[in-house]
Parts: C-alpha cells; structure tokens; sequence
C-alpha cells in the first residue's frame, strides 16, 4: 500500500448525474494531484493542491470541480459531464509541492453514458 | 509549450532479452525524469528516476541514461521477466515545476 486511498474505484454516470471521487493520503504530504488518464494519451495534470491551497488548474472545464478540505483530501466533484470524460482519474501526492516523487492511487475508472 | 515524446509505444520482447524505451523532452530547464510502471490494473508506481548532474543510473536491471545536450533519456530493462510486463511512462520536470509525462510504452515480455 503506497497510502494514497481512492473511491470509489468504478464508477457509471449519466450526463446529468452528479457524483464526486474521494482521495485520501495518510503519507503526511503536503501536495495533491488530480490527473486524468486516458488511453493512447500522456497523463493530464488537472489540479494541484499545496497545504489545501489551490494553486493549479490546467484549463479544466468548470464541469470538473475540486476541493481539498485539508492536506490529507481532496475530491473531485463531477457534473454534466460528456462521454468523452470518460477516463481513469489518479490521485496523487507528494512530500512537496511539485517536487519528490509521486505517490499516485489506484484511480477510479469513470464512465459517462 | 512543454512537451515529452515517448517511443516506442509497445514493445514486446522474449525473457532474458533486452529492453529500451527512449524519451525526449523540449523544456532544457528540465532537470527532473522519473520512470513509472504501471501494471494493468494497478497505480503508477515509479521505478528509477535521474537528475540532470548525473547522465546514469543503475538499480539491479534497470538503468536510466540522460543526455542532456540531446535533451533525450532512456530506460535499459536487461534479463526481462514476465513480471516486467507493463505501461513504463517517462516524465520530465520542467520550468514551471509539473512532471510533463510521456505516452507510455506497453512492454509485453514473452516467456
């Protein structure tokens, strides 16, 4: 276990729907990261978290919303998506911001319908 | 902007052969380029990294080589194992902090 928790680990959405993915860190870091994974294609860096403080957002649509209440959660709030957000979405952490090494969880596959 | 090509995209190899994947990057303020393997199914896990005053590194099979002046690095896999099978991603740290990672490389190792 490399302590970085995600849920849930699959996930089915309507359009319509509104859901939120759930990551969690007991490693003591400082920096949070949402990324997007999808086939054939590099990893997406969405956001970037310091101490909780919000300090990158990657020209995500608004239909992606995070939060990370403290340094050790962050979620992703997810609304009206579109098929095409269908992907893999990794949480990451690292001891500090955008520095060391990435310590990513086993992400929550999403598909949208 | 920054950019890290990745080649090449599969691999597939028999056990006890060699393996190389090779990245390039555009950001020559990059002095940061991690290796990442994920198994199918599983997290990115990171397996050798390189910074850019050193231009080798070993760790029992695998080794990573940087040539900074060609702004390419590459992952060496020796002896392979069916347990190397996996997407290996390369990533390079830029000017601005964030990990600029490849598209990965699907490597099969056939028994």
């Amino acid at each position: 276990e490399t302590g970085v928790t995600q849920t849930p680990r699959h996930l089915v959405m309507g359009m319509t729907n509104k859901k939120s993915l759930k990551c969690e860190q007991h490693l003591g870091h400082n920096a949070m990261y949402w990324y997007k994974q999808s086939a054939k294609k590099p990893l997406e860096l969405m956001f970037v978290y310091n101490f909780k403080e919000q300090t990158e957002n990657n020209s995500v649509p608004s239909r992606f919303s995070p939060e990370c209440p403290n340094s050790s959660h962050l979620f992703l709030h997810l609304h009206t998506l579109q098929p095409e957000d269908s992907a893999l979405y990794l949480c990451a952490s690292s001891p500090r911001y955008l520095s060391g090494e990435l310590f990513f969880g086993e992400g929550s596959r999403l598909t949208v319908l | 902007g920054e950019n890290v090509e990745q080649h090449p995209s599969t691999l597939s190899v028999q056990e006890g052969d060699s393996a190389v994947i090779k990245c390039t990057y555009s950001d020559s303020a990059s002095n940061y380029f991690p290796w990442y393997k994920q198994e199918l199914g599983k997290r990115p896990q990171l397996i050798i990294d390189i910074r850019s005053n050193v231009g080798e590194k070993k760790d029992q099979r695998i080794a990573v080589t940087l040539n900074k002046t060609a702004k390419h690095f590459s992952l060496h896999i020796t002896e392979t194992q069916p347990e190397d099978s996996a997407v290996y991603f390369c990533a390079a740290r830029g000017s601005q902090g964030n990990l600029i990672f490849g598209k990965g490389t699907k490597l099969s190792v056939k028994p």
